[in-house]
């Protein structure tokens, strides 16, 4: 398996911009997860599906962010309007029912809003 | 709501020493799962090890080990060995019946030649 795949790796843009960020997870796995990394606050969960459902989207900081499951194979994290603050490295991550082996995660997105 | 303690910021170990990764931990769920995780100065997230809150015995995978104290609330991790290579940050995270994987702040290891 090629593990969970998220694009771009890097993404530049200027704020007020739209920014979209991909994720495939690995087949087979129920729950996938977007986490936002930053110095300052560390791993922060944004929100979790399970079986394709949104079921906690109380990380997601406000309404700027929006996040799709269309259906098992992939998910977006969409930011609009961006803005500088949300500059970070965005994971996503996705699992088995059954947590003991592990959360995958992808390489994550560096996002850079000037 | 789960909460994963890691106070601290950061150690220094000297090559083939072994070292403890301190991990404390709070839920108020009967079952969870702990998890250490380690992410190198290239930024992806690397799953060490995991340990089932009513597994009887400590995990183990290869050089690492994780020395549960369920009444205390505590799961260490500890590497035996250290290599150069296992210079990085290191986190404890844990997911209760939700399966909502919570991660503590971190901490940066150093392991000196």
């Amino acid at each position: 398996d090629a593990g969970v795949i998220q694009s771009p790796r890097h993404e530049v843009t200027e704020m007020g911009q739209e920014v979209t960020l991909r994720c495939k997870p690995i087949s087979g796995h129920d729950y996938l997860f977007w986490y936002r990394q930053t110095m300052m606050r560390g791993l922060e969960l944004l929100i979790y599906f399970n079986n394709n459902v949104p079921i906690d989207d109380s990380g997601m900081p406000e309404d700027r962010f929006s996040a799709k499951m269309p259906n098992a194979s992939f998910s977006t994290l969409k930011i609009q309007p961006s803005e500088p603050r949300d500059s970070a490295v965005y994971f996503c991550a996705s699992s088995y029912r059954d947590s003991r082996y592990g959360y995958t995660f992808g390489s994550g997105t560096r996002l850079t809003v000037v | 709501a789960q909460k994963i303690t890691q106070t601290q910021p950061g150690m220094f170990v000297q090559e083939k020493e072994a070292v403890t990764l301190d991990c404390t931990y709070d839920t108020s769920d009967q079952s969870y799962g702990l998890f250490w995780y380690k992410q190198p100065s290239s930024g992806e997230m690397i799953f060490l090890i995991y340990q089932g809150s009513y597994d009887e015995q400590n995990a183990t995978e290869g050089r690492y080990s994780l020395n549960f104290q369920k009444a205390r609330k505590s799961a260490n991790l500890v590497i035996s060995a250290s290599q150069l290579g296992d210079s990085a940050m290191y986190f404890c995270a844990m997911a209760g019946g939700s399966e909502k994987l919570v991660f503590g702040k971190g901490m940066k290891l150093t392991v000196n030649p």
